[in-house]
């Protein structure tokens, strides 16, 4: 079983839809998790960050941690066109990050 | 404004070259972090540096080198034994694990 598990997409969406972003780990030991937006030929660009279980909001994103079931979530509100991007979910431990593998997200105008 | 800075953004290299890609931060962060990223694919470990003068191998650090002679920056040689060299390379930073990373925008490297 990989560490962390993302699902490649693409998902499409209509703008304006509720946007929900998933990975699955396995390690425990993970504490403290992030979500990345990476647009085509930059870097990841940091967008949320977690530590606890439970959900974070910073505008239309929330992020959500189950930790008893290893599962996280990216929610966009009111998606729009300049949400297309790919989102890589990431968790790390004392010694270490993991990257999901991205989930290509095309908003549809 | 602080952040990282990686040049050139775009390389191309030759047969049985060697070329070195540049990553500067002034975010005053310990670690440094190279990852390569081919199209439709994660983010893959090549090496890592925690402290300067110190480095470790990630999970593809064949045909790769790095140094770090200098807290701000820390370069990569792509060698001529990396025999498929054509991928984004994307610098990191951070403070300390587990602190998030921050990357730069990445040098996208091609064989001529």
């Amino acid at each position: 079983q990989k560490e962390v598990e993302q699902d490649p997409g693409p998902l499409s969406v209509p703008e304006g839809a509720i946007v929900s972003l998933n990975c699955t780990y396995s390690n425990s030991a993970f504490q403290y998790f992030m979500w990345y937006r990476q647009y085509s030929r930059k870097g990841p660009e940091l967008l949320m960050y977690t530590y606890s279980s439970g959900n974070k909001e910073d505008g239309r994103f929330t992020a959500q941690v189950d930790k008893s079931s290893k599962y996280i979530s990216l929610f966009i509100r009111d998606s729009q066109p300049s949400d297309s991007a790919t989102y890589l979910c990431a968790m790390s431990a004392d010694d270490k990050i993991i990257f999901g593998k991205g989930t290509r997200l095309h908003i549809l105008p | 404004d602080g952040g990282i800075t990686q040049s050139p953004k775009y390389l191309f290299r030759k047969e049985g070259q060697n070329v070195t890609l540049s990553c500067e931060q002034n975010l005053n962060h310990d670690a440094m972090y190279w990852y390569r990223q081919d199209p439709g694919q994660g983010l893959r470990l090549i090496y890592y540096s925690q402290i300067v003068n110190d480095f470790q191998k990630g999970d593809i650090a064949e045909g790769y080198s790095v140094s770090r002679e200098k807290k701000e920056s820390f370069p990569l040689t792509v060698t001529s034994a990396q025999k498929n060299p054509t991928a984004f390379y994307h610098c990191a930073s951070t403070g300390r694990l587990p602190q998030p990373q921050h990357f730069g925008d990445g040098t996208r490297l091609s064989i001529l």
